[in-house]
């Protein structure tokens, strides 16, 4: 089955405790991002990778750092987690050249 | 820079209404246009899309047409259903070449029975 995986689905965690969510996709797309929703807000973008070991910043990319090794991973590091970035997390991918994405189930995170 | 704009919900509706949510859009140039569907629990889906002036997208008994001269892209159906409770949200990709999606901030629409 063609997914988008995310991992944790849920994490609660303190202020200053390195975490990293994973995303893996298995449908060969180049393209993959990240994503957070908040209430009033919608979705913004936090990275994006247009290929192995091509990554860029979205809207809203501080206090987040993300690699992509593998075409398949694209994981999101939060170096020193803060309060405000507790949030709800989407990873996507896509393949170049067509616009629709694929979205993951969502990583809900609370940072204490 | 680019922007959606959607009605605020909640829309609540019962069983068999018909379903108008707004959205309108600013961008240049000729920006393609989303309406994705997140149920519950869920990761977005698509649901429709249009990619140039208009264009009717349509899904599952969704419409939406893509109005250049009111930069408008609503979202309509003619019968909803308890299943269509839903946050639905509006975008439009740049068409910058970089795969951007630029998001509206999402309506509740939440049909009884």
């Amino acid at each position: 089955e063609a997914q988008v995986t995310q991992n944790p689905r849920y994490l609660i965690t303190v202020t200053g405790k390195k975490l990293t969510v994973t995303c893996s996709q298995n449908m060969n797309h180049e393209y993959m991002s990240w994503y957070r929703q908040d209430p009033g807000l919608g979705l913004r973008q936090i990275y994006y990778s247009m290929n192995v070991e091509v990554t860029d910043k979205g809207d809203v990319p501080e206090g987040y750092k993300v690699s992509r090794k593998e075409k398949r991973n694209f994981p999101l590091i939060l170096e020193s987690p803060s309060p405000n970035q507790t949030s709800l997390y989407f990873c996507a991918s896509g393949r170049t050249g067509q616009e629709t994405q694929y979205f993951g189930p969502g990583t809900r995170l609370l940072v204490l | 820079g680019d922007s959606v704009t959607q009605m605020e919900g909640p829309v609540t509706l019962s069983e068999e209404a018909f379903l108008t949510i707004n959205c309108t859009y600013t961008a240049t140039g000729y920006p393609s246009l989303f309406w994705y569907v997140q149920y519950p629990g869920e990761g977005l889906q698509l649901l429709l899309k249009a990619t140039k002036a208009d264009d009717k997208g349509s899904n599952k008994g969704f419409e939406a047409t893509y109005r250049k001269e009111t930069t408008s892209f609503h979202l309509e159906k003619g019968s909803v259903q308890v299943s269509d409770s839903a946050v639905y949200f509006c975008a439009l990709s740049p068409n910058t070449g970089f795969q951007k999606l630029v998001f509206g901030t999402g309506t509740r629409l939440l049909v009884s029975p």
